[in-house]
């Protein structure tokens, strides 16, 4: 069965300390992995979408990564503003359509 | 303004009353998508359509149900609601169904079903 698992549930960190999330996946061949930024009250807003391990994508203080059977977001020197939920989604499988499996998140705090 | 639309916003009903939730899109996309969110499950998909008049059931279909006579809309009614169906609901839409292809997601129906 497709799986996605994203540790940790949540993580504090002080302004400029940086670190990173996990999302970790069992999929029927990847077609795709997201990451989505999710804001209280809000819908997720789209981030990145790797296709391949090895493949690095980077949007100011973050960076996605991808192997084989994880991804991880780092994120450098975080601001207030970067506090939101995170969420791991992959495309798996064949067939015409692009379904999501979507992890559970981690919500980030980056305290001032 | 163009994108994904929901409404309403905000909705409280009782036990056994139908409700329909509403999605529009401006973006001519032909998939779009129904997912509801809850505590400890993340999202789910409940149905998706490849284009007008093409649907098909997602994840946690039942309960549910989709119509798609226009493009652009895409609504999504509980028949007999239930407090089990008490959750946020989100829209979505791609373009096409190709690897890789971006989920747009709408800003969400939060539904308190009492």
């Amino acid at each position: 069965e497709d799986q996605v698992t994203q540790s940790p549930e949540a993580l504090r960190l002080q302004e400029g300390e940086s670190s990173s999330l996990n999302c970790s996946y069992t999929v029927s061949g990847l077609r795709g992995l997201f990451w989505y930024r999710q804001d209280p009250g809000k819908g997720p807003e789209f981030l990145f979408t790797l296709y391949s391990a090895g493949e690095e994508k980077e949007k100011e203080r973050l960076k996605a990564t991808l192997t084989k059977k994880e991804s991880f977001l780092h994120i450098t020197a975080p601001k207030p503003e970067d506090s939101a939920t995170y969420l791991c989604a992959v495309q798996a499988g064949g067939g015409a359509t692009n379904k999501l499996i979507f992890g559970t998140g981690t919500l980030l705090a980056v305290q001032p | 303004d163009a994108g994904i639309t929901q409404s309403p916003r905000y909705k409280i009903t009782e036990t056994g009353r139908q409700v329909t939730l509403m999605c529009h899109q401006t973006w001519s996309h032909s998939y779009m998508f129904w997912y509801r969110q809850d505590l400890g499950h993340g999202l789910r998909l409940i149905y998706y359509s490849a284009a007008a008049d093409i649907t098909d059931k997602g994840e946690v279909p039942d309960g549910y149900v989709v119509s798609r006579s226009k493009t652009e809309n895409f609504p999504l009614t509980l028949e007999s609601a239930t407090r089990s169906q008490t959750s946020v609901y989100f829209c979505a839409s791609t373009l096409r169904p190709d690897p890789g292809e971006t989920q747009y997601f709408g800003p969400g129906t939060r539904l308190l079903v009492l």
